[in-house]
């Protein structure tokens, strides 16, 4: 069973940082794209960042460029979200998902969730 | 970027119902569609793609297809469990981006 289990949320100052992390179990984690998605009561859910199975390959929506980095550690079937400058937008509940692709190229949705982990942006 | 627009945003049904909810593109080329239902408290969970019209392990009741520039995921009977909100997002290109969600109540 895949299994997808977020940490390290919590409350951060405005133009702080945060680590998120996510601990991938029950699958190939090396295979597979990941990744991260937030949920605000009031945008809903955005895209935050994806990575490729090796890395060495990244994308990050617009308004993290630049601040927020993802990375993995395949040896550690670990995904992370350095969270750097962060603004009272930024305050959601972070969700770490899988690619369904596994062969190379990502397929650009989400087939496993993990239960999220919120971060809250205090002023 | 893609703008996704859901319709309705709510939708007020009774156990038994149809219900459809539509998501439209902003850019009329999206070819690549996907279907999540999140209950209360919970994660979104993938239901299925506008390609495949259905997906294992999921409910026959549940279809998606998509016509011209619209997609459309039908209940054909609601359940107790469906009760829920449902978004739509495009897969076609990044940023990845949802519809607003639509939150199917009980009647």
């Amino acid at each position: 069973e895949v299994q997808l289990v977020e940490s390290g949320g919590g409350l951060v100052q405005r133009g702080g940082s945060l680590r998120l992390s996510c601990a991938a179990s029950g699958f190939s984690f090396s295979s597979y794209w990941m990744h991260w998605v937030r949920q605000t009561p009031g945008k809903g859910l955005e895209w935050v960042a994806n990575i490729k199975q090796n890395g060495d390959e990244k994308h990050y929506v617009e308004s993290v460029k630049g601040r927020f980095i993802i990375s993995r550690d395949n040896a550690q079937n670990s995904l992370f979200l350095q969270m750097n400058s962060v603004r009272a937008e930024d305050t959601a509940v972070y969700y770490c998902a899988r690619d369904p692709g596994d062969n190379g190229d990502g397929w650009y949705y989400f087939d496993n969730w993990g239960q999220g982990t919120l971060v809250s942006v205090s002023s | 970027d893609i703008q996704m627009t859901q319709s309705p945003s709510s939708v007020s049904a009774s156990v038994g119902d149809r219900v459809t909810i539509t998501c439209r593109a902003s850019l009329g080329s999206v070819t690549w569609l996907v279907w999540y239902q999140q209950r209360p408290g919970k994660a979104p969970k993938f239901l299925m793609s506008s390609a495949s019209g259905s997906q294992s392990g999921v409910p026959s009741r549940f279809s998606a297809s998509a016509s011209g520039t619209e997609f459309i995921l039908t209940i054909s009977s609601l359940q107790p469990e469906d009760f829920a909100t449902y978004y739509c997002q495009q897969a076609d290109r990044l940023p990845l981006t949802f519809g607003g969600g639509t939150e199917v109540e009980l009647k």
